[in-house]
């Protein structure tokens, strides 16, 4: 089976754009979530999307939002970027929601100048 | 809300030498607790992880790990370590409430270098 797939895998971006990133979870594989890795504040959750509904969100603004879609890809999207948006956003999937094991895809960069 | 603490930010181990991670965790009922490793520009891979049953576990690349309620600990050991294994660790606890899935809580990973 492929694994869980992310694209980009390196984003620059200036303040205030907007950014989309996508995720592919692993095949039959219905819930995705979403991390945040900085040095800093290390790896927090964002959010959790299964069968299309996001069931969890983690303490972040509403600048970060997302959607998944029927055949489970989920998009992530960050409007009015920030430095402090600077990150690797990580995508899990897991075939019944986070109590299942989650497997991470390779992230994606983000730099925001 | 749950917590989780990896007490060490780096560790260096010769090569071939035993290792020994530490995690403690703080959650109100029985958590479910993972190790990932991640290589520099990676993503994590999944190490092991105890979900009920034995509370000694094993996982890939021969590690292994140990949960101890009465200590709120989740170690993660390996008898002899390889170059390879030079990475960032991290433990995570997962916490379910009625609405589903809270999404996993990390450590803030412990630094693994292997001297030759």
């Amino acid at each position: 089976k492929a694994g869980v797939t992310q694209t980009p895998r390196y984003l620059i971006k200036t303040r205030g754009q907007q950014v989309t990133l996508s995720c592919s979870p692993i095949s039959g594989h219905r819930s995705v979530s979403w991390y945040q890795q900085t040095p800093g504040q290390g790896l927090q959750f964002l959010f959790e999307y299964f069968s299309e509904t996001q069931r969890n969100k983690g303490n972040f603004p509403g600048r970060f939002s997302g959607r998944q879609f029927s055949n489970s890809r989920s998009e992530m999207n960050v409007s009015t970027l920030e430095l402090g948006d600077s990150a690797l956003y990580l995508c899990a999937s897991s075939s019944r929601g986070s109590e299942e094991t989650q497997y991470f895809g390779p992230g994606t960069r983000l730099l925001v100048l | 809300a749950q917590s989780v603490t990896q007490p060490d930010i780096h560790i260096t181990v010769s090569e071939g030498a035993s290792l020994e991670l530490r995690c403690n965790y703080s959650y109100g009922a029985t958590p479910y607790l993972f190790w990932y490793v991640q290589s520099p520009g990676q993503g994590l891979q999944l190490l092991l992880k105890y979900f009920s049953g034995d509370t000694l576990v094993q996982g890939i690349k021969g590690f292994e790990a140990e949960f101890k309620r009465s200590q709120s600990s989740f170690n993660l050991r390996k008898p002899s370590v390889h170059w390879s294994d030079a990475a960032e660790y991290f433990c995570a606890v997962g916490a379910y409430s009625g609405g589903g899935a809270d999404g996993l809580t990390f450590g803030k990973g412990t630094h693994l270098i292997i001297q030759p």
